[in-house]
């Protein structure tokens, strides 16, 4: 079955607690991305990649960190997590983006919450 | 950067009424996406929208691009149920980034 698969899930902890949540997806896709997501405010990109070893800044990638060493996983760091990194996140990846671009697959989400 | 703006940020409606959603860019787009997040689960692609001027329909959704490809509407006749849910749209500017509006929440009440 084609899909991006997220872990954890959920994941209470720290504040300065480095964690790291992992996106993988089974689909051959070139781009990943991953959003955050608070009321109010909609989807929130925090980074992307175009395809392997190449990783772009999104809107709000301040106090997070990707790599993307193989096609397939695309994990997303907080190495000091803080409380206003408490929010819901994405992962999604399509086939390419761009101009003509793709429809986004997303994952099921991880709900952190950072004390 | 390039801005994003959906209305209404909520909408209630009686099952059978009609729901329309606006999506506003503040740039040009090469097209613009619309997905579906169902309460409690990952949004959900619905469709792309490329050309000008260019109307989709899916059943009872119509789905329209502005002339100008700066705006979008999502057009619900007749709503079920089964629609509620946050209908964001995404416009892509030309390959330079892909940004989402804040979404519409639409709540159907039976």
């Amino acid at each position: 079955e084609a899909q991006v698969t997220q872990n954890p899930r959920y994941l209470i902890t720290v504040t300065g607690k480095k964690l790291t949540v992992t996106c993988s997806q089974n689909m051959n896709h070139e781009y990943m991305s991953w959003y955050r997501q608070d009321p109010g405010l909609g989807l929130r990109q925090i980074y992307y990649s175009m395809n392997v070893e190449v990783t772009d800044k999104g809107d709000v990638p301040e106090g997070y960190k990707v790599s993307r060493k193989e096609k397939r996983n695309f994990p997303l760091i907080l190495e000091s997590p803080s409380p206003n990194q408490t929010s819901l996140y994405f992962c999604a990846s399509s086939l390419s983006t761009g101009y003509g671009n793709q429809p986004q697959h997303f994952g099921d989400g991880t709900r952190l919450s950072i004390l | 950067g390039q801005q994003v703006m959906q209305i209404p940020q909520y909408q209630h409606v009686q099952e059978g009424e009609d729901f329309t959603t606006y999506c506003n860019s503040s740039t040009t787009l090469s097209n613009i996406q619309w997905y579906k997040q169902r309460p409690g689960g990952h949004p959900v692609f619905l469709i792309q929208l490329v050309k000008s001027g260019e109307v989709k329909k899916q059943k009872r959704l119509t789905f329209q691009f502005g002339e100008a490809k700066k705006n979008s509407s999502l057009h619900i006749t007749a709503t079920q149920t089964t629609d509620v849910g946050t209908y964001f749209c995404a416009g892509d500017n030309y390959g330079q980034n892909f940004v989402f509006g804040p979404g519409t929440r639409l709540s159907v009440l039976p």
